[in-house]
């Protein structure tokens, strides 16, 4: 099956923890992007990735990192620095077309 | 900058009954138009799109959208509903001088609660 998965689907992280979020996908996809969801708001960008070995700050990029060391990766941490990490996660990629493709998200909750 | 007013927070229909979601934009720039949906807890599916050409798109799903250039308007319409339509719909807006990098700017959603 070609797609995006994200692991895992749900995540619980004590205060002062960094956690990482995985994003994979096998459409050969170069843009890779990770976007966040409130309640009642609609997705705002955290990080993208065009190509491997690169990566731009989104909107809200304060408290969280990012890598892409392989095309088929592009994994998010959620730093200490992130004061409101509580959200939905979705990871999404583009490749030739003009359509971004999301994974199923994962859902952080800080204890 | 680009962006997206989705009135409606939430929008409740009947089953059977005809529904419109809308969306308009701002934007200084000629533009793509996606309309998303997202069912609990899931990532959002693509469920139709406006690159160019016919101003009116449809989806398999009976869905479609048309594209309003004067009143900067993309509505998405279906004449006749279902109970699994419930959910919660996306529009959103790329624009088209900046394809390297496709930004994607989203409304804030509506909700559609179909009941029987």
């Amino acid at each position: 099956d070609g797609g995006i998965t994200q692991s895992p689907k749900y995540l619980f992280r004590k205060e002062g923890q960094n956690v990482t979020l995985s994003c994979e996908q096998n459409l050969n996809h170069d843009a890779m992007y990770w976007y966040r969801q409130d309640p009642g708001q609609g997705l705002r960008l955290i990080y993208y990735s065009q190509i491997v070995n690169d990566f731009q700050k989104g909107d809200i990029a304060e408290g969280y990192s990012v890598s892409r060391e392989k095309k088929e990766s592009f994994p998010l941490t959620v730093t200490s620095a992130q004061k409101n990490p509580t959200a939905f996660y979705l990871c999404a990629s583009r490749g030739r077309t003009d359509t971004q493709y999301f994974g199923p998200g994962t859902r952080l909750t800080v204890l | 900058a680009q962006s997206v007013t989705q009135l409606d927070s939430q929008v409740p229909v009947f089953e059977e009954a005809p529904v419109e979601l809308r969306c308009n934009y701002s934007s200084s720039v000629s533009v793509y138009l996606f309309w998303y949906v997202q069912y609990p807890n899931q990532g959002l599916q693509l469920l139709l799109k406006y690159l160019s050409g016919s101003t009116l798109v449809e989806s398999i799903n009976g869905f479609e959208a048309e594209f309003n250039k004067s009143q900067t308007s993309f509505h998405l319409r279906k004449p006749s509903v279902h109970i699994s339509d419930t959910a919660e719909y996306f529009c959103a807006v790329s624009d088209l001088e900046n394809t390297g990098f496709q930004k994607l700017v989203f409304g804030t959603g509506t909700r559609l609660l179909v009941s029987p």
